[in-house]
């Protein structure tokens, strides 16, 4: 019943490692979301996708892709990860790329050692 | 660029007592939508309540409601009858209305419920 549902909730991974967060969203939205809210709470931006294609995209390094394989899935891979990464990555999506209310997934916890 | 300013790093409130939230924000547009979203301990984003920069009338949802000044660009979050459950992050957010865009977050202030 969830309606923005991403998995892993938790991870905990090696400096280095390569890691993916997968997000999906059964509200029927065309626009999907990644955040990143840092150790001292701020909520910042990523990516953008509306119908598969990449509408926003934040100075993120390159090290972060985003993929959709289709307008319900929007998936995080990061490359070599860093100590840097850690946080907690948000899915989130709305119904069109101006929707009036975002709908945020319940949050993925990463933690690089 | 808009920003969102949210002068209150912590606040707290007794239980069953009224605290307001600040919020100013700056944009040179017209039409856009304000937000105020909650995080509780179990880190979930809630969107609490939602007001659109066209509308005059103040939105409210039950305890929840703003004072929203256009002019002063100042967006205010009042909770009635503070409950222990809303004890979380607060966060005022932006959006402009009718275009590809993000919305963007201010720091958020903790609010603590004293019982």
């Amino acid at each position: 019943d969830t309606a923005v549902s991403q998995t892993p909730k938790y991870l905990v991974t090696q400096m280095g490692n390569d890691k993916s967060i997968k997000c999906e969203q059964n509200l029927g939205h065309d626009t999907m979301y990644w955040y990143k809210q840092d150790s001292k709470k701020f909520l910042k931006i990523m990516f953008s996708y509306n119908n598969k294609e990449l509408i926003i995209n934040e100075t993120v390094p390159n090290r972060f892709s985003p993929k959709s394989p289709d307008k319900a899935h929007l998936n995080l891979h990061i490359n070599s990860l860093e100590l840097g990464d850690s946080a907690v990555y948000f899915c989130a999506s709305s119904q069109d790329k101006a929707g009036n209310t975002i709908y945020f997934g319940e949050g993925s916890w990463l933690t690089v050692v | 660029a808009q920003t969102v300013t949210q002068s209150q790093p912590e606040m707290s409130v007794q239980e069953a007592e009224t605290v307001t939230l600040s919020c100013t924000y700056d944009t040179s547009e017209s039409d856009y939508y304000l937000f105020w979203y909650k995080q509780p301990p179990s880190r979930q984003m809630i969107l609490v309540i939602r007001q659109e920069a066209y509308k005059q009338q103040n939105a409210t949802e039950n305890r929840f409601s703003v004072n929203f000044q256009k002019a002063a660009k100042s967006f205010s979050l009042k909770i009635s009858d503070s409950q222990l459950g809303d004890a979380a992050m607060y966060f005022c957010a932006y959006r402009h209305m009718n275009r590809d865009d993000k919305i963007i977050f201010g720091k958020g202030t903790r609010l603590h419920i004293l019982p």
